[in-house]
């Protein structure tokens, strides 16, 4: 099916660990985006990538960083783990982005 | 930057029935739209509704329609004959309009149970 996939969909890091979570979209969008989920606070954008080549930081962005490797993928790493970034981790992908996005179904990380 | 209030962090309602959602937001600009996600206990985000702030004729689908107040910057979400599925974290959110990067800002959610 056509969409936005992430891997993996559950996650258990230890503190200091790396991990990169992966997400794809097969719908030729050229935005895409990063966002953490946690109770009580709605969802936050990390980063986001306009186009093909560019990156820009959002709202909660340190302790991560981002590689758009091409149009379809857009990887989130988490260099060093900590317990303040467990959390659910949702891709995004738009085309003429005022129509919203397509998400993925979402990483479910936990850092002990 | 844009800022959107759910003031409601809880919410139900009986089968059948009428519920609305409220959704205050905070910007200087006058290109804009506005968007209502629902999350199910599944995870997934859902894209219910889509409104445009230069139009004046709220948005509906189905049993869902807005009642869009720009001067008031508000946009509640009113789901009708509510239905056992749709239970779930709803969300507002706001996009500036031009530019190329499409942002979108989002509430702290509303969560909503129907009930038998």
């Amino acid at each position: 099916n056509a969409g936005v996939t992430q891997t993996p969909k559950f996650q258990v890091l230890k503190t200091g660990q790396s991990m990169t979570l992966q997400c794809a979209q097969d719908m030729n969008h050229n935005s895409m985006y990063w966002y953490r989920q946690d109770p009580g606070m709605g969802l936050r954008l990390i980063y986001y990538s306009a186009s093909e080549g560019t990156t820009d930081k959002g709202e909660v962005p340190n302790g991560y960083n981002v590689s758009r490797l091409n149009k379809r993928e857009f990887s989130l790493r988490l260099e060093s783990a900590a317990p303040s970034q467990t959390s659910v981790y949702f891709c995004a992908s738009s085309a003429a982005g005022t129509y919203g996005y397509t998400f993925g179904s979402g990483t479910r990380l936990t850092v002990v | 930057a844009q800022t959107v209030t759910q003031s409601q962090p809880e919410m139900s309602v009986q089968e059948a029935e009428t519920v609305t959602l409220s959704c205050t937001y905070d910007t200087s600009e006058n290109n804009y739209y506005l968007f209502w996600y629902k999350q199910p206990p599944s995870r997934q985000m859902i894209l219910v509704i889509r409104q445009e702030a230069y139009k004046q004729q709220n948005a509906t689908e189905n049993r869902f329609s807005v009642n869009f107040q720009k001067a008031a910057k508000s946009f509640s979400l009113k789901i009708s004959d509510s239905q056992l599925g749709d239970t779930a974290m709803y969300f507002c959110a706001f996009m500036k309009g031009g530019g190329s990067n499409y942002k979108l800002t989002f509430g702290k959610g509303t969560l909503l149970t129907v009930n038998p």
